[in-house]
């Protein structure tokens, strides 16, 4: 079965601070993961993928297959980065989504 | 800028009654996801539509069905609503076949709510 867990619902950093949203998955095959992102009053969209080792915003995020993780970070958190963030993962069905994590920046 | 449309932005329902929800892919995406996220929770896989066929299934009853129609929208029924129920409903479109695991364009959900 696939799964996927986001640890922290919350995680609140101050501005400037070093960001690690974590995100933990199960699937014994290999994984195609997905970070996702809400900011207030807009739609669910894609953030990053790891098959295209892009860095979007400055957010970053390595698939480590030994500890099955793929955590996302940034060096230095925003206030625009205040958002929800979704981990999911595609295996051999459609994405699996984590119950997410709240980021807040603060000033 | 993803031009995937949802309508209504929300609706209430009683326990039992039957409801439909409509989403407008953006134009060319032949692959249309349905989740359903309850609150607190991430996305939930309900199913998927490649071309008017149902291509996947998520963990959910019969009494979720869909539809997708050759210019490019879709439609979620449920029937026989329970409690439950209550949650956002997402449709997601992609351009490709589903195989291929393209970025997913969501619209703004329908909060649905069952009394």
């Amino acid at each position: 079965a696939q799964r996927v867990t986001q640890p922290e619902k919350l995680l609140s950093v101050f501005k400037g601070a070093p960001v690690e949203l974590k995100c933990n998955y199960s699937y014994s095959g290999s994984p195609e993961l997905f970070w996702y992102v809400q900011y207030s009053r807009q739609r669910l969209q894609l953030l990053l993928r790891h098959i295209s080792r892009e860095s979007i915003k400055g957010f970053t995020a390595d698939l480590n297959k030994g500890e099955t993780s793929f955590h996302l970070k940034k060096p230095f958190a925003q206030e625009e980065d205040s958002a929800m963030y979704y981990c999911a993962l595609s295996g051999n069905t459609p994405l699996v989504f984590g119950k997410g994590t709240r980021l807040s920046v603060i000033a | 800028e993803t031009g995937v449309t949802q309508s209504p932005t929300h609706l209430i329902k009683t326990r039992g009654q039957q409801v439909t929800l409509r989403c407008s892919s953006q134009s060319g995406h032949n692959t249309v996801s349905w989740y359903q996220q309850a609150l607190g929770q991430g996305p939930q896989f309900i199913f998927q539509y490649y071309r008017e066929e149902e291509n996947g299934r998520g963990n959910f009853p019969p009494r979720f069905s869909g539809l997708q129609f050759p210019n490019y929208s879709s439609e979620l029924n449920v029937n026989a609503l329970e409690l439950d129920d209550s949650a956002l409903y997402l449709c997601a479109s992609s351009l490709g076949q589903p195989s291929l695991n393209e970025k997913l364009f969501f619209g703004s959900g329908t909060q649905l709510s069952v009394l």
